[in-house]
């Protein structure tokens, strides 16, 4: 059974200071996908990260994959209040009767403060 | 504007009463799924259908049933036998090798 892990699952930062989100998981798959949630609302597609070494940005966020390690991280480059929401990794399942599907990780709920 | 469509926003369910949420998308996707939230957590899988006419359980299946009569519609009925159905409801739909696109979700509270 595939899990999928995050760490940390809450993160004050300050702004303009640089850290990093980590997404484990337990099974080969080769797709992981960065989400982005704000309080109440729905989920907004960050990244889409298909094979190993995988690297992409999109303004102060960087995702990457380490497909080996079955590792993703999500980087976060000087902070600012707006990057303040919950972000969540998922890891399509690559086999078996579950193929296809997405496991979410628990999220990280980030808050950016002055 | 092509998009997903949850209805209703909010909804109440008094003991006993089977609830029906909605979901229509005009993206033309032949997948739909259907996910439940809880406070401080993850998504969980509640349903997916791949095509027409065809749908299977996800993870936490029991109390809950879909039907997938038409592509753009996979509505999901929350039935007497979920205990516990206070949550946040998120249905999703994808085609081809795009990330699975989300509704605006359904928040459901019991009376």
């Amino acid at each position: 059974e595939l899990k999928v892990e995050q760490n940390p699952l809450f993160l004050s930062m300050q702004e303009g200071k640089n850290y990093t989100i980590y997404c484990n998981y337990s099974t080969t798959s080769d797709r992981l996908y960065w989400y982005r949630q704000d309080p109440g609302k729905s989920l907004e597609s960050l990244f889409v990260l298909l094979s190993n070494g995988a690297v992409k940005q999109e303004g102060r966020l960087m995702a990457s994959l380490d497909t080996k390690a079955r590792l993703s991280t999500l980087h976060i480059t000087a902070a600012v209040h707006d990057l303040s929401a919950t972000y969540f990794c998922a890891v399509v399942n690559a086999g078996g009767t579950s193929y296809g599907k997405l496991t979410f990780g628990q999220g990280t709920i980030l808050t950016v403060h002055p | 504007d092509g998009g997903i469509t949850q209805s209703p926003k909010y909804l109440f369910r008094k003991e006993g009463q089977n609830v029906t949420l909605s979901c229509e998308q005009n993206l033309n996707h032949d997948a739909m799924y259907w996910y439940r939230q809880d406070p401080g957590q993850g998504l969980r899988l509640i349903y997916y259908s791949q095509i027409v006419n065809d749908f299977q359980k996800g993870d936490i299946a029991e109390g809950y049933s879909v039907s997938r009569e038409k592509k753009e519609s996979f509505p999901l009925t929350v039935t007497s036998a979920q205990k516990n159905p206070t949550a946040f409801y998120l249905c999703a739909s994808k085609g081809g090798s795009q990330p699975q696109h989300f509704g605006d979700g359904t928040r459901l509270s019991i009376l």
